[in-house]
């Protein structure tokens, strides 16, 4: 299967700045990624399916001007959490492959 | 709309013995995708198994198995000789492609006491 890793596993911000994490499929030529959130004892909830060369598409509810994404190559995408707020704090979580979903290892974001 | 439904939020089983974890879900689609993912503490999520909605036989992957009812729209997992490394939170998942967007269920806790 595919082998995806997120940087940085790790980022604490303070309220009002963007912060960048990096999505990266390091063995699969990822036309399509998906970004999940997950929020303490729930489930991932889908944020957007992030297309190659192209705009993501957002779920409903999902503010595309906070949550840039951008796609530039088959490898990397990148989801901008733009003028971060505390309620934003939370587990983000990146996917893709082809016969089944490939997960990385997840960007905890801790806003103060 | 799809929805996944699992009922169970925690499950406890001694160690060596079998688990069943429900889940169910709701689509208008005949060709779709199930998986069961796996998240220990470390939140990194783990494939555990996948059924393709048009094969009738039940995947099985070593000691993990399901129970595909594809009429009664139910795919529950079993978990024979549970090990203390099965300890986890177990989501099923459902895509309308193989490569698509994943909907999740709540999750079930699974504790394994020795």
């Amino acid at each position: 299967g595919a082998v995806v890793s997120q940087h940085p596993s790790w980022v604490i911000c303070k309220s009002g700045t963007s912060v960048k994490i990096e999505c990266r499929s390091l063995d699969f030529q990822a036309t399509t990624m998906f970004w999940y959130r997950q929020f303490p004892k729930q489930s991932l909830m889908l944020m957007a399916t992030s297309n190659e060369g192209s705009k993501a598409t957002y779920e409903q509810g999902v503010e595309k001007d906070k949550f840039l994404i951008n796609h530039a190559s088959l490898t990397l995408s990148t989801l901008t959490v733009t003028s971060a707020h505390p309620e934003d704090s939370s587990f983000y979580i990146c996917s893709t492959g082809k016969e089944t979903q490939y997960f990385g290892p997840g960007t905890r974001l801790l806003v103060l | 709309a799809q929805t996944v439904t699992q009922s169970q939020p925690e499950m406890s089983v001694q160690e060596a013995e079998t688990v069943t974890l429900s889940c169910t879900y709701d689509t208008s689609e005949s060709d779709y995708y199930l998986f069961w993912y796996k998240q220990p503490p470390s939140r990194q999520m783990i494939l555990v198994i996948r059924q393709e909605a048009y094969k009738q036989q039940n995947a099985t992957e070593n000691r993990f198995s399901v129970n595909f009812q594809k009429a009664a729209k139910s795919f529950s997992l079993k978990i024979s000789d549970s090990q203390l490394g099965d300890a986890a939170m177990y989501f099923c998942a459902y895509s309308p492609d193989s490569w698509g967007k994943l909907q999740f269920g709540a999750g079930t806790q699974v504790v394994v006491t020795p």
